[in-house]
């Protein structure tokens, strides 16, 4: 079983819609979480960076860490048909100067116009 | 703003050659890192340098070797080349605070 799981979709949603990303992971000691966008054929884009349990907002998107649970969420509100993409969330259990990040396997969306 | 620079774009490579990938990370970032993503699948963490030293390794095959030179920037070394290794390699580069990597935009490696 891997440490962090993510379901792969496709999903696929109409424009204006609200989309909910999850993940849930195994490693009690995570306590850094991120959520990355990626384009075909792109490195992955930082899209949003927590610490511990609660909500952060940015924009259209929402991370939420439910550490309790061992899950964490993305909302994108308003999505737009440039959200479709695959979203990757991301771990790491300390942010010394060097962390490796473990990575859920992606969920890709699609926004139809 | 200055991003990660990673090249070449694009590498292609026989079985059993040699490559070499290229990493310039964003200025004033001092933690590079590399990372192996196949077709499908999640970015697999390969190894980090802190200060030019390594500082965390991770699944990467003895036949490939990595180093951070003076300038800060990285070279990943892959020798004797498998068809397994076709995949999209990744840099990414953090500052000395918890703020989460840059990627660079990756060297897709294919292996004919």
């Amino acid at each position: 079983q891997k440490e962090v799981e993510q379901d792969p979709g496709p999903l696929s949603v109409p424009e204006g819609a609200i989309v909910s990303l999850n993940c849930t992971y195994s490693n009690s000691a995570f306590q850094y979480f991120m959520w990355y966008r990626q384009y075909s054929r792109k490195g992955p884009e930082l899209l949003m960076y927590t610490y511990s349990s609660g909500n952060k907002e940015d924009g259209r998107f929402t991370a939420q860490v439910d550490k309790s649970s061992k899950y964490i969420s993305l909302f994108i509100r308003d999505s737009q048909p440039s959200d479709s993409a695959t979203y990757l969330c991301a771990m790491s259990e300390s942010m010394d100067s060097s962390y490796k990040l473990i990575f859920g396997s992606g969920t890709r969306l699609l926004v139809r116009p | 703003a200055a991003g990660v620079i990673q090249s070449p774009r694009h590498l292609i490579k026989e079985k059993r050659e040699t490559a070499t990938l290229k990493c310039y990370p964003i200025p004033r970032h001092d933690t590079v890192y590399w990372y192996q993503q196949g077709p499908g699948q999640d970015p697999q963490f390969l190894i980090s340098f802190y200060e030019k030293m390594q500082s965390d390794k991770g699944s990467i095959p003895d036949r490939f070797s990595a180093q951070q030179f003076s300038d800060y920037h990285s070279e990943l070394n892959m020798s004797s080349l498998e068809l397994g290794d076709s995949a999209l390699y990744f840099c990414a580069s953090s500052p000395d605070r918890p703020t989460g990597y840059t990627f660079g935009s990756g060297t897709r490696l294919t292996v004919v």
